[in-house]
């Protein structure tokens, strides 16, 4: 158990309405990402952070923002959701630096209609 | 850019018998590697990794793979399956600081016939 959590854990919400999800660790690791699930493409990388306020765009970022105010909280924000962007939303967490393997919160299963 | 590869979309064993999973990368240096476990409406759990060193290395739940530097493989192993091991697994490559360039496979979903 790597202490995350995911909120919403489930979400039903219209086109065009902005939508956050939120992604909170206990550990206070630095490196923190978002990734999104949809099958046959097993998970995309959306945007990661190394930090407080550093962030980056990941693989697939074009819609989403993220912020990171908190060591603790990883925001993934929709600005205005489309149908494309129905999917299964994961949070990880990295241990630190010399450690590569990923730990996964429990998802957020978001719908878009 | 990285790249993984998971040639077999559903693979369906029986109960007791063995169980190769089969992962193939491309990437220019030495990469590190991951196999991930998901059951049904879980997140993902890592059964192994792979950095340097040995190239069999042991996971969790009985779990093993082997990595092919020769055939850019990564495949994961298993010599008598349980029902309980019925999910979907994915490989993983990730090659640098960040991890920003962590790159799944598509997934290969395991099947348990009693």
């Amino acid at each position: 158990d790597a202490g995350i959590t995911q909120s919403p854990r489930h979400k039903v919400t219209e086109t065009g309405t902005p939508v956050t999800l939120r992604c909170h660790q206990t550990e206070n690791h630095r490196y923190m990402y978002w990734y999104r699930q949809d099958p046959g493409h097993g998970l995309r990388l959306i945007h990661y952070s190394y930090g407080v306020k550093d962030t980056d765009k990941g693989e697939v970022s074009d819609g989403y923002s993220v912020s990171r105010s908190k060591t603790e909280d990883f925001l993934l924000t929709l600005e205005s959701a489309t149908s494309s962007q129905t999917s299964v939303y994961f949070c990880a967490i990295r241990r630190g630096q010399g450690t590569y393997e990923q730990y996964f919160g429990p998802g957020t299963r978001l719908t878009v209609t | 850019a990285q790249s993984v590869t998971q040639p077999d979309i559903h693979i369906t064993v029986s109960e007791g018998a063995s169980l190769e999973l089969r992962c193939n990368y491309s990437y220019g240096a030495t990469p590190y590697l991951f196999w991930y476990v998901q059951s049904p409406g879980q997140g993902l759990q890592l059964l192994l990794k792979y950095f340097s060193g040995d190239t069999l290395v042991q996971g969790i739940k009985g779990f093993e793979a082997e990595f092919k530097r020769s055939q850019s493989s990564f495949n994961l192993r298993k010599p008598s399956v349980h029902w309980s091991d019925a999910a979907e697994y994915f490989c993983a490559v990730g090659a640098d600081n960040y991890g920003q360039n962590f790159v799944f496979g598509p997934g290969t979903r395991l099947s348990v016939l009693p």
